[in-house]
C-alpha cells in the first residue's frame, strides 16, 4: 500500500493564480481531511469528507474549495492564491471508526508571492 | 471554542533524562486524544487514549488520559538524540472524527 500520497511536493505561486493540491489514499478510508501548517500555529483544518460526495468546512476553509468524486481522491483547490496562504499543507485519512487515528501524507509546501 | 493546549512549548534535556509532555483540552463531543510525532515531514502516530487511567505505553514513550481533569501526558524516559522532533497532542471530536491539534511541544535533546 502506498498510504496516503500528495502532489505536488514544493510549488510556488504568484499571487492571484489557481492551482489544485493532489491528494490519495488506497486504504479505503472514508474520512479525508486537508489540514494547514503554519509556524507557531499547529495544524488546522481546512476542509474534510466523511465519503464519496460529503464535504464539510474546518476551521480555517475560506480561500480553499474541495470535492470528494471517488473514495481515493480528495484535492484542494485554491481559486485565486494569496500570501496568506504559504503554509505546509497535509492531506490526512483514517477508517472513520470513530476514534480518529489518522494517516498523513507527506505534505506539500507551497509558496505564494 | 474548541482548544487543545501543550505545555511547555519547547525544552532541551540532555540525552538520559526523563521528560514529561502535557496536553489539555477543552472540546466538545470528546472522543479520543492522539499523540503524534512531527520530524521534517509528516506527523507519525504514537498512542491513540480512549479511555481514563489506562496507560499505553511503547518502549522508552508511554501516555496516560484523565477525562476527569481533561489532559494527557507523553512521557519520554531514558530519552536519546533520536526523539528530538515537535510532539503534537490532538483531540478527535465528533461523530465526523474531527481533530483539533495544539501547537505543539519542541523537544531537543542534546549529547
Amino acid at each position: 500500500n502506498a498510504g496516503v500520497t500528495q502532489t505536488p511536493k514544493f510549488q510556488v505561486l504568484k499571487t492571484g493564480q489557481s492551482m489544485t493540491l493532489q491528494c490519495a489514499q488506497d486504504m479505503n478510508h472514508e474520512y479525508m481531511s486537508w489540514y494547514r501548517q503554519d509556524p507557531g500555529m499547529g495544524l488546522r483544518l481546512i476542509h474534510y469528507s466523511v465519503g464519496a460526495g460529503i464535504t464539510d468546512q474546518g476551521e480555517v476553509p475560506n480561500g480553499y474549495n474541495v470535492s470528494r468524486s471517488t473514495t481515493e481522491d480528495f484535492p484542494l483547490r485554491l481559486l485565486s492564491a494569496a500570501p496568506s496562504q504559504t503554509s505546509v499543507y497535509f492531506c490526512a485519512s483514517s477508517s472513520g471508526t470513530g476514534t480518529g487515528e489518522q494517516y498523513f501524507g507527506p505534505g506539500t509546501r507551497l509558496t505564494v508571492t | 471554542e474548541d482548544k487543545v493546549v501543550q505545555s511547555p512549548l519547547s525544552l532541551v534535556v540532555h540525552e538520559g533524562d526523563t521528560v514529561t509532555l502535557n496536553c489539555s483540552y477543552e472540546v466538545t463531543n470528546f472522543r479520543s486524544l492522539l499523540w503524534y510525532k512531527q520530524e521534517k515531514k509528516a506527523p507519525t502516530f504514537l498512542f491513540m487514549l480512549t479511555s481514563s487511567g489506562i496507560e499505553k505505553k511503547s518502549g522508552r514513550l508511554s501516555s496516560i488520559l484523565d477525562k476527569k481533569e481533561l489532559f494527557s501526558i507523553l512521557n519520554i524516559t531514558a530519552t536519546q538524540t533520536g526523539d528530538s522532533a515537535v510532539y503534537l497532542c490532538a483531540v478527535v471530536r465528533g461523530t465526523a472524527s474531527k481533530l483539533t491539534f495544539g501547537t505543539g511541544t519542541r523537544l531537543q535533546v542534546t549529547l
